[in-house]
């Protein structure tokens, strides 16, 4: 079965620090995402990436940057983090086409103080 | 802009045919129809798509309307472990996996 793995399911941290959110992927997949969740607002796309060191802003990339070094992972960075960031965040990955078939992680909820 | 309108809620009882809708009146030509599904503090599962023809694999049923502006995801026997959040989404074939999602049906499946 494909697995997407995030480092964390809870994360707590304070304003000002720098946060990082791992994930990665056993598939070989070129895709990967992240995405954040928030009541009321559904899931919104932050940052993709279509291929190693390669990397594409989402609709709120604000606050957030990405690296993708190796294929299989994709990690997300809160330079410094700041009580807006609180939410719940997404990672996926996918092969592209057609089948559109994304793989999602369990998710990492990040609650900022 | 939303792609696609889907109701806020609907319930199903156990052992009964969940028929959710999704309104998409401005599909274009290449774009496709995908369904996924959110449960309770899980990532969003894929669940099926579909172009113009009817599409059935192990999990549910995807029927749409002939001129493509609605279709149907069916759960042909819902059980207690279907409620979730069903997104409908359009999306073009060829536009890598970038998707969007909306609000979604929130579906409980009542004993």
């Amino acid at each position: 079965d494909v697995k997407v793995t995030q480092s964390s399911r809870y994360l707590v941290k304070r304003t000002g620090e720098k946060v990082f959110l791992e994930c990665v992927q056993d598939m070989d997949h070129e895709n990967m995402f992240w995405y954040r969740q928030d009541p009321g607002l559904g899931l919104r796309l932050i940052y993709f990436s279509y291929d190693v060191k390669m990397k594409e802003k989402g609709d709120i990339p604000e606050g957030y940057s990405v690296s993708r070094e190796k294929k299989e992972r994709f990690s997300l960075i809160l330079e410094s983090a700041s009580t807006n960031q609180t939410s719940m965040y997404l990672c996926a990955s996918g092969t592209g086409g057609a089948s559109g078939e994304l793989f999602f992680g369990e998710g990492s909820r990040l609650t900022v103080l | 802009d939303a792609k696609t309108t889907q109701p806020p809620s609907m319930d199903c009882a156990e052992g009964r045919a969940a028929n959710l809708p999704c309104n998409h009146s401005t599909i274009s030509g290449n774009e496709y129809v995908y369904w996924y599904r959110q449960i309770h503090s899980q990532g969003p599962q894929y669940i099926i798509h579909g172009l113009k023809n009817n599409e059935t694999n192990e999990m549910a049923s995807l029927i749409i309307t002939e001129d493509r502006k609605s279709s149907t995801l069916i759960l042909p026997h819902a059980t207690l472990r279907d409620t979730a959040v069903y997104y409908c989404i359009v999306r073009p074939f060829n536009y890598g996996q970038n998707f969007v999602f909306g609000p979604g049906t929130r579906l409980s499946v009542l004993p």
